[in-house]
């Protein structure tokens, strides 16, 4: 069974501070893999992609990936309280993602 | 990105009625998914709907309860039938893009009394 694991939080960080958020899954032949941001009542946003092992940079966000020790993560530096939010990590091999239960991030002012 | 809108928004419906939830998508897409999402809780999807095929179930979930139809390649709906104050949820039109990701609509929230 294909299984994607979170922290489910609240994660709280201060404000400037970096925000580390991690992801692990089963299925060693995942293919792609990525990060969503779910504010409260809204529907997810697909906020990075990452395919290959290593960083990927986007503004300030960092995703990371370890095939090795399936493992992901997101890094978001320079933390505000908009991105307070429940983070959703997906991971596929074939269609559709399997997501993970999110974990929920709050940036402290 | 696609541009996925969704009707109706939010609706309260008595126990024992259906409601058909629209998903219209700005561009043919071939893959698109149907995920209910339970207060504070994540994603469970619902089914896949490829154009010209039946429905693809995932396990506890059954086409009785939930008839799809995916009569073009921007175009789908959900039925909610039958429902019971259980089926008060976020139901989310989904589609996927050109490198596995999916993009997800607005949601519909529904209350059932």
């Amino acid at each position: 069974q294909k299984e994607v694991e979170q922290n489910s939080g609240p994660l709280s960080v201060p404000e400037g501070a970096i925000a580390s958020l991690n992801c692990t899954y089963s299925d060693r032949g995942s293919q792609s893999f990525f990060w969503y941001r779910q504010y409260s009542g809204k529907s997810p946003e697909l906020i990075m992609s990452i395919y290959s092992n290593g960083d990927k940079e986007d503004g300030r966000f960092t995703a990371q990936l370890n095939k090795a020790s399936q493992y992901v993560s997101l890094l978001i530096r320079d933390s505000q309280p908009s991105d307070s939010a429940t983070y959703l990590c997906a991971v596929n091999r074939d269609t559709p993602l399997v997501f993970g239960k999110g974990t929920r991030l709050s940036v402290i002012a | 990105s696609a541009v996925i809108s969704q009707k109706p928004s939010r609706d309260i419906c008595q126990r024992g009625t259906s409601l058909t939830i629209q998903c219209q998508v700005d561009s043919q897409v071939t893959m698109m998914f149907w995920y209910r999402q339970q207060p504070g809780q994540s994603l469970t999807l619902i089914a896949t709907a490829n154009q010209g095929s039946e429905a693809t179930y995932e396990s506890g979930f059954v086409i009785d309860k939930f008839p799809i139809s995916r009569p073009n390649l921007t175009f789908s709906t959900l039925t909610v039938s039958n429902m019971s104050p259980e089926d008060s949820s976020i139901y989310l039109c989904s589609v996927a893009g050109t490198s596995y990701e999916q993009y997800f609509g607005p949601g519909t929230r529904l209350t059932v009394t």
